[in-house]
């Protein structure tokens, strides 16, 4: 059974960086890719980047590269998001979502949503 | 970026309606266009992918359709719970990007 859950919300200071996990089940990080998308208050979604373990690779937005990692830990089944230098632009609501090894879509299962508040 | 533009950004119908909502890229994206359902407070739900295709659990009065740069999600038969915001999404380049969604009023 395909499941995504995700840690818990955040409030960060500006210039500092955001860490949030996405434990998988399922056995995804062996055949599937995981991305990870945001969504602004009252906005739409916009896709940040991914990684497909198996294949050992990652790619990310060009408005977002510089300041965004993610990272699968096959150890523990987790996915990682870290964003740094963050501003009160990147206060949103967090997903992680099964992507496909091209990444970018379709997104089929999703995880909870993690808010991340960016405040002085 | 290919940027995806929607319209209605809202439209109200009632139950038992037809709804089409349409979906333009760009450029081509060939058949590689989605369809999600998202309700306030939780993350969207895949409906429609490939253009055509429907998700596996997804009721089958949602169709989607269209060529080129067109493309349409048709509700045939509208049921209260399919008041939500619907996003279209191309996956043919990246990044992915996504329109902004209509927002469906049940009257």
């Amino acid at each position: 059974q395909v499941q995504l859950e995700q840690s818990g919300p955040e409030v960060k200071k500006p210039g500092s960086s955001v860490k949030v996990s996405c434990k998988v089940s399922g056995g995804i990080l062996g055949t599937h890719g995981v991305s990870w998308l945001r969504q602004a208050p009252g906005q739409g979604l916009e896709w940040i980047g991914g990684v497909v373990s198996a294949f050992g690779r990652e790619n990310y937005a060009q408005r977002f590269q510089g300041r965004v990692t993610v990272v699968a830990d096959e150890s523990t089944s987790t996915v990682y998001l870290e964003l740094r230098d963050l501003t009160s632009e990147d206060t949103a609501v967090y997903y992680c979502a099964r992507d496909w090894p091209r990444l970018g879509g379709p997104f089929d299962y999703w995880g909870q949503g993690t808010l991340i508040s960016v405040s002085p | 970026d290919i940027q995806m533009t929607q319209s209605p950004s809202s439209l109200s119908a009632s139950v038992g309606d037809r709804v089409t909502i349409s979906c333009r890229a760009s450029q081509s994206v060939s058949t590689y266009l989605n369809w999600y359902q998202q309700k306030p407070g939780r993350a969207p739900r895949l409906l429609i992918y490939a253009t055509s295709r429907l998700q596996s659990g997804v009721p089958s009065r949602f169709s989607g359709g269209g060529s080129g740069p067109y493309f349409t999600l048709t509700i045939s038969g509208l049921q209260p719970e399919d008041s939500a915001t619907y996003y279209c999404q191309q996956s043919y380049s990246s990044p992915a990007t996504f329109g902004r969604g209509t927002r469906l009023e049940i009257k």
